[in-house]
């Protein structure tokens, strides 16, 4: 049972335009959401989290969207940047739990 | 200092061999993690220390053993693993012992198993 669900695994954006990765969760006690962007060869960077009394944060060029009707949570990245090409994962949890469940990624590429 | 660290980067071992994946961090965080990551898929959690105790362990076989010493510092002991334990073996720490919290990632370790 995948509770937490990225459904587009790849994305090809034009530099300069904007990035929205999306996710979807299904445990409705999930109330801390995480984006982390991963290079080949390295660990997750942790990007930007949005607790579900928020509905936006905003972190520079990234900004988290939670709707916590639909169960969905997107990132936007403007002005997208070739250095922003990685996997980005999205990941949920819930206060108390200590655990991260995280989707299966979306591999993002920014073109010249 | 705000990073994780992890060595080695890369390690091969047999089927009979016994290794240890070392992590470190010091940034005063009390809690830490190990997680496995095979190729295309999500980071999957394998154990989690809380103030230096074992606090969460996701049915790991038993050829996996954590330690963690001290505040700063967690092992994983390898023994009698089996080729489909070649993964990518991530150590992570967050600065909250008891609530979920941002949690930073070291560069891993490539564990290959012949």
């Amino acid at each position: 049972d995948q509770q937490v669900k990225q459904n587009s695994p790849s994305l090809s954006v034009q530099e300069g335009r904007i990035s929205i990765l999306n996710c979807d969760y299904t445990n409705s006690m999930f109330d801390y959401f995480l984006w982390y962007k991963k290079y080949p060869a390295e660990g997750p960077t942790f990007l930007i989290s949005i607790s579900s009394i928020k509905d936006k944060n905003e972190d520079g060029r990234f900004t988290v969207f939670l709707n916590k009707s639909a169960k969905h949570l997107s990132l936007h990245i403007v002005p997208s940047q070739p250095g922003d090409s990685a996997v980005y994962f999205c990941a949920a949890s819930f206060q108390g739990a200590q655990k991260l469940v995280f989707g299966q990624g979306t591999r993002l590429t920014i073109n010249p | 200092d705000t990073e994780v660290t992890q060595t080695p980067k890369h390690l091969v071992m047999g089927m009979t061999n016994k290794k240890s994946l070392k992590c470190e961090q010091h940034m005063g965080h009390r809690a830490m993690y190990w997680y496995k990551q095979k190729a295309k898929k999500p980071p999957e959690l394998m154990f989690v220390y809380s103030y230096e105790k074992l606090s969460i362990n996701e049915s790991v076989p038993s050829r996996f053993s954590p330690e963690c010493p001290n505040s700063s510092l967690l092992n994983l002991h390898l023994h009698a693993l089996q080729p489909e334990d070649s993964a990518l073996y991530l150590c992570a720490s967050s600065q909250s012992g008891t609530e979920v919290d941002e949690q930073y990632f070291g560069p891993g370790t490539r564990l290959t198993v012949t």
